[in-house]
């Protein structure tokens, strides 16, 4: 099946800095949503944003959506050692029932 | 607390020995998933079920068999488990009324 991809595939910067990943998907959605997983752990919900809607904000998360160019970005502003994770996107082309994930970026903050 | 069980959450056993990963949530999610995790393949979706009695395969279901005789749990069943059936499981489960799926912590199993 179709998968998102995000990219870059893996992603290193000083704590302090933004961090900005991105993920592009192939078929018209009606939500993108963005997971975050800590090492071999489970993945845990961060932040959803509809297809109507082109920029949404939770704390330190901005995420943007521009489904013409079928791409999302997350950006993690002021970065912490704690956001050291790999980050998924999760795509739902045919029901919020099957999502449709990318690989992953990987992320690491250095201290 | 609201949450997805699995077990066990480390797993290592030889090609051809039956075997079950048992899933649980507490949250009395409709929707109840597994998912399969190897290295730059992001997730892949095994089976899924949208209630009791109602389940359907998802991307990769060769190889394995799920069952859905309760609304809470959702157990995956290896028959006869192969040496590429070695990944991470991820069982998840959502709601009608949330987009959002809960993760389990994820079950490791090597089979040799």
């Amino acid at each position: 099946s179709q998968q998102g991809e995000e990219d870059p595939q893996a992603l290193s910067i000083q704590e302090g800095e933004n961090a900005t990943m991105n993920c592009s998907y192939k078929t018209s959605i009606n939500n993108l949503q963005w997971y975050r997983q800590n090492s071999g752990r489970g993945l845990v919900h961060l932040i959803l944003i509809r297809s109507n809607e082109r920029e949404k904000h939770s704390g330190r998360l901005r995420v943007t959506l521009d489904t013409s160019k079928k791409s999302s970005s997350l950006l993690i502003t002021a970065s912490r050692a704690a956001d050291t994770a790999s980050y998924f996107c999760a795509t739902d082309p045919y029901s919020n029932y099957q999502l449709i994930w990318g690989a992953g970026t990987k992320l690491i903050i250095k201290p | 607390e609201a949450q997805v069980t699995q077990n066990p959450r480390y797993l290592i056993t030889v090609t051809g020995k039956k075997l079950t990963v048992t899933c649980s949530q507490n949250m009395n999610h409709e929707y109840m998933s597994w998912y399969r995790q190897d290295p730059g393949l992001g997730l892949r979706q095994i089976y899924y079920s949208m209630n009791v009695e109602v389940t359907d395969k998802g991307d990769v279901p060769e190889g394995y068999k799920v069952s859905r005789k309760e609304k809470r749990n959702f157990p995956l069943i290896l028959e006869s488990p192969s040496p590429n059936q070695t990944s991470l499981y991820f069982c998840a489960s959502s709601s009608p009324n949330t987009d959002t799926q809960y993760f389990g912590p994820g079950t490791r199993l090597t089979v040799l």
